[in-house]
């Protein structure tokens, strides 16, 4: 199956500052979603990309996807605290309906 | 608030013991999703169901159980509990089964084997 793996596993940043996260998959996809996870609380869907799209926009965030290089990034840009989660892509398995999640990247802002 | 509920919200038990969690998914969603979170396996997805029934297994051990209501809700049966499957419980629930489907996720439950 398929597997995203985010990097790097921890960023620490100040308020106000871009972060920038990255995502690596092994097999063709149809899709990547990106979701955020607050300290113990449920996943938050927050953009899906489809693989005939490069880039996408959602308010502050900035997600893009290269094909050719399996890989996608998060792009959060003027970071606040509250952005202070941990983010986790998620890919579809290959004959399956349902998705891998990677071990996710821990985002600390820092006011 | 997505929509999705789960209860109980925590729950603590000793080993060999068996316990249910529920998951009420979004209104009007058919799939539910079950995924079970550790800090050494991450989220790992266990099984889902659409419109009752199993559509998809993952890494779901035998002594866990789940299943699908005709109102939609679902219930994951844990039996034999061992310590090593203290973890949070999520449910998540979307609207059919396909691979673009967003998933709507619970506020989990934590379950604490002692």
């Amino acid at each position: 199956s398929q597997q995203g793996e985010e990097d790097p596993q921890a960023l620490s940043i100040q308020e106000g500052e871009n972060a920038t996260m990255n995502c690596s998959y092994k097999t063709s996809i149809n899709n990547l979603q990106w979701y955020r996870q607050n300290s113990g609380r449920g996943l938050v869907h927050l953009i899906l990309i489809r693989s005939n799209e490069r880039e996408k926009h959602s308010g502050r965030l900035r997600v893009t996807l290269d094909t050719s290089k399996k890989s996608s990034s998060l792009l959060i840009t003027a970071s606040r605290a509250a952005d202070t989660a941990s983010y986790f892509c998620a890919t579809p398995t290959s004959g399956g309906q349902n998705f891998v999640f990677g071990p996710g990247t821990r985002l600390s802002v820092l006011p | 608030d997505s929509g999705v509920t789960q209860t109980p919200k925590h729950l603590i038990t000793a080993t060999g013991q068996r316990v249910t969690l529920r998951c009420s998914p979004r209104s009007g969603d058919l799939s539910v999703y079950w995924y079970q979170q550790s800090l050494d396996q991450g989220l790992q997805f266990l099984i889902q169901y659409y419109n009752g029934e199993e559509r998809a297994k993952g890494n779901i051990l035998e002594r866990f159980s789940a299943q699908q209501f005709p109102d939609l809700h679902s219930e994951l049966n844990l039996s034999s509990l061992e310590l090593g499957d203290s973890a949070l419980y999520f449910c998540a629930s979307s609207p059919l089964a396909g691979r673009t489907d967003t998933q709507y996720f619970g506020p989990g439950t934590r379950l604490t084997v002692l």
